[in-house]
């Protein structure tokens, strides 16, 4: 079976710009999660899902971040407009049961900003 | 500071060595994850212990939870060159409304 799976795996774009990051969870998963993974800071839990309803998204930074998740395959997170302090990996995981069960995790997008 | 935090940083061994790492949290858990994470890979679950568990294990992994001392850890035994990877806890703090919480991982070299 298909794990997680990220679009795209590297994006570099200039200060200003949009970034839509992709994400496509584990067919059956109930939870979506999105992290971000920076040298400095480490994992943060930026928002999560459960059946497409966003519960949690008290670590997203500011109001530049949004995230979507429109049906149970697909979710998107947005940055608008972009910062340097942005670049980082962000990470969509997916899980079923529980916000606290074994999470599986995407190869993440590698995201700069110059 | 974080809920759950790893120790050592980074640790080096040889091929065929065990490896010990470990984790402590401040407040009280459901539950506690071990993942991993290869270089330019995502996170992968290794092993879940429960709060009334005292020891797990899972192949070459053995997890042991002490919760009167908010800790836990992470024993690989006869390490291979594949085993190099960063590892990280996860906790399940019942008063972080049961998100998972991660550490800052341990970097483990594992020299052939």
């Amino acid at each position: 079976d298909a794990g997680v799976i990220q679009s795209p795996r590297h994006e570099v774009t200039e200060m200003g710009q949009e970034v839509t990051l992709r994400c496509k969870p584990i067919s059956g998963h109930d939870y979506l999660f999105w992290y971000r993974q920076t040298m400095m800071r480490g994992l943060e839990l930026l928002i999560y899902f459960n059946n497409n309803v966003p519960i949690d998204d008290s670590g997203m930074p500011e109001d530049r971040f949004s995230a979507k998740m429109p049906n149970a395959s697909f979710s998107t997170l947005k940055i608008q407009p972009s910062e340097p302090r942005d670049s980082a990996v962000y990470f969509c995981a997916s899980s079923f049961g529980g916000s606290n069960q074994p999470q599986h995790f995407g190869d993440g997008t590698r995201l700069s900003i110059l | 500071s974080q809920q759950g935090e790893e120790d050592p940083q980074a640790l080096s061994i040889q091929e065929g060595e065990n490896a010990t790492m470990n984790c402590s949290y401040k407040t009280s858990i459901n539950n506690l994850q071990w993942y991993r994470q290869n270089s330019g890979r995502g996170l992968v679950h290794l092993i879940l212990i429960r709060s009334n568990e005292r020891e797990k294990h899972s192949g070459r992994l053995r997890v042991t939870l002490d919760t009167s001392k908010k800790s836990s850890s992470l024993l690989i035994t006869a390490s291979r060159a594949a085993d190099t990877a960063s590892y990280f806890c996860a906790t399940d703090a019942i008063a972080a409304g049961n998100k998972l919480t991660f550490g800052g991982g341990t970097r483990v070299l594992v020299k052939p």
